[in-house]
């Protein structure tokens, strides 16, 4: 499977700032994911990340909040704005193979603390 | 409702133990079908595919029930280090996975 990097591993932010998180993968890859998890609760999708436009955003999240890059069919960037004790969390990419019935694959995640 | 459902749990098991998970699936158009292994504090990994006829690898065997919408987890001789949170994944051939909430197995000694 994708080996997929993803940095920063952990960060710990004050409140109102931002923090960019990047999601490189070792292979092209048509589909990649951000996700959000919670202290003790289940994934849930933030967005797709579409190579060459906008990404597409689930519902209860925006673009002015989570501002989502996708310059190629390798690397993705995920920003959390205007950083608030609520965004405290693990984020994750995740990469699904191009062709079929093909499972997704996560990065390590970034654990991040907001102060 | 939810696309992909599972309880939640925790499953509480002696070592040795049979465990058998269920998830159902909504969406009777969904084509592809995973478990996964989320450990406390890490990723989820992907733990295996399950095929419609069924598959099974070492201590897991995976099952597809289409006509009821659910597919199954047993793990066989349960050992510690099986504790995790086990989540299913059902997706539509080249769309995004959907992911159920997870079900937390303890397995204790």
């Amino acid at each position: 499977s994708a080996v997929i990097s993803q940095k920063p591993s952990r960060d710990i932010c004050q409140r109102g700032t931002s923090l960019t998180i990047q999601c490189q993968v070792d292979s092209q890859v048509t589909m990649m994911f951000w996700y959000r998890q919670q202290p003790g609760q289940s994934l849930t999708l933030i967005a797709t990340a579409n190579q060459g436009s906008e990404a597409t955003y689930e519902s209860g999240f925006v673009i002015d909040k989570f501002p989502i890059s996708r310059p190629n069919l390798t690397f993705s960037t995920l920003t959390v704005s205007n950083l608030s004790p609520e965004d405290s969390s693990i984020y994750l990419c995740s990469v699904k193979p191009s062709g079929g019935n093909q499972p997704q694959h996560f990065g390590d995640g970034t654990r991040l603390s907001i102060l | 409702r939810k696309e992909v459902e599972q309880d939640p749990g925790p499953f509480n098991v002696p070592e040795g133990a049979t465990v058998a998970f269920n998830c159902t699936y909504s969406n009777s158009a969904s084509q592809s079908f995973f478990w996964y292994r989320q450990d406390c504090r890490k990723e989820p990994k992907l733990l295996m595919s399950v095929y419609s006829s069924g598959n099974e690898d070492g201590r897991f065997t995976a099952q597809l029930n289409r006509a009821s919408q659910y597919i199954s987890l047993l793990i066989r001789d349960s050992k510690l280090s099986d504790s995790a949170t086990y989540l299913c994944a059902a997706g539509l051939g080249g769309q995004k996975l959907v992911f159920g909430t997870g079900t937390r197995l303890l397995v204790s000694p």
